[in-house]
């Protein structure tokens, strides 16, 4: 079974560049969140997506858009990028349809630096 | 707006004693509770989850308590190895909605 992966591991952007983050979903999970993780914080939800449809948000300005695409895997991307936007970036899925749907697993996240 | 807190940022303990990790929340409205495990450079690892309707959940050395009048959950580690060193968050939602608010983190390290 393939664990929750993500692209790249680092990255390195100037401020009001664009960015894209990639994530592959566990074998057989439906659903895919994301989370900004700041220094010395808690992950943020940002958004998640079920069925290619945006599911629910967090509280992310508009310039933070996502997809999730047939085979489950999704993207990240991130207009105008600020100095506050460099983050650890965590790709999580789960299973919608299962009493578990809560107990997300999550890649080994994308380290964003903004310059 | 911190709806889920762990107000102790770090926490040491020897081998083989119980290590007590706390967890509190304001939103009333929460009905299922997770605690996550991570290591650096890697992402959170599930450990253990309980539901609200619940006051207790047990595996293996893991167990989480529950005290929805106090808001407050508590993770119990027993006996702690040093392997168990890593930061530890504690996570809530609503109707097992997939949005998880999550606390600050603890980071235990467990001393041999």
């Amino acid at each position: 079974e393939t664990g929750v992966t993500q692209s790249p591991t680092h990255l390195i952007k100037t401020r009001g560049q664009q960015v894209t983050l990639r994530c592959s979903s566990q074998s057989g999970h439906n659903t895919v969140s994301w989370y900004q993780q700041a220094l010395g914080q808690g992950p943020q939800f940002i958004f998640q997506y079920y069925r290619e449809e945006e599911n629910g948000r967090g509280n992310f300005p508009p310039r933070f858009s996502g997809l999730q695409f047939p085979n489950y895997s999704s993207e990240l991307n991130v207009n105008a990028l600020e100095l506050d936007d460099s983050a650890l970036y965590l790709c999580a899925s789960s299973s919608f349809s299962t009493a578990t749907y809560n107990e997300q697993f999550f890649g080994p996240g994308t380290r964003l630096t903004v310059l | 707006d911190q709806q889920v807190k762990q107000n102790s940022p770090s926490l040491s303990v020897q081998e083989g004693r119980i290590s007590i990790l706390n967890c509190d929340y304001t939103n009333s409205m929460f009905d299922y509770f997770l605690w996550y495990k991570k290591y650096p450079a890697e992402g959170p690892t599930f450990l253990i989850s309980i539901s609200s309707i619940k006051d207790k959940n047990e595996d293996g050395r893991f167990t989480v308590f529950l005290n929805k009048s106090a808001k407050h959950l508590s993770l119990h580690i027993v006996p702690s190895q040093p392997g168990d060193s890593a930061v530890y968050f504690c996570a809530a939602s609503i109707n097992q909605g997939g949005k998880l608010i999550f606390g600050q983190g603890t980071e235990l390290s467990v001393k041999p």
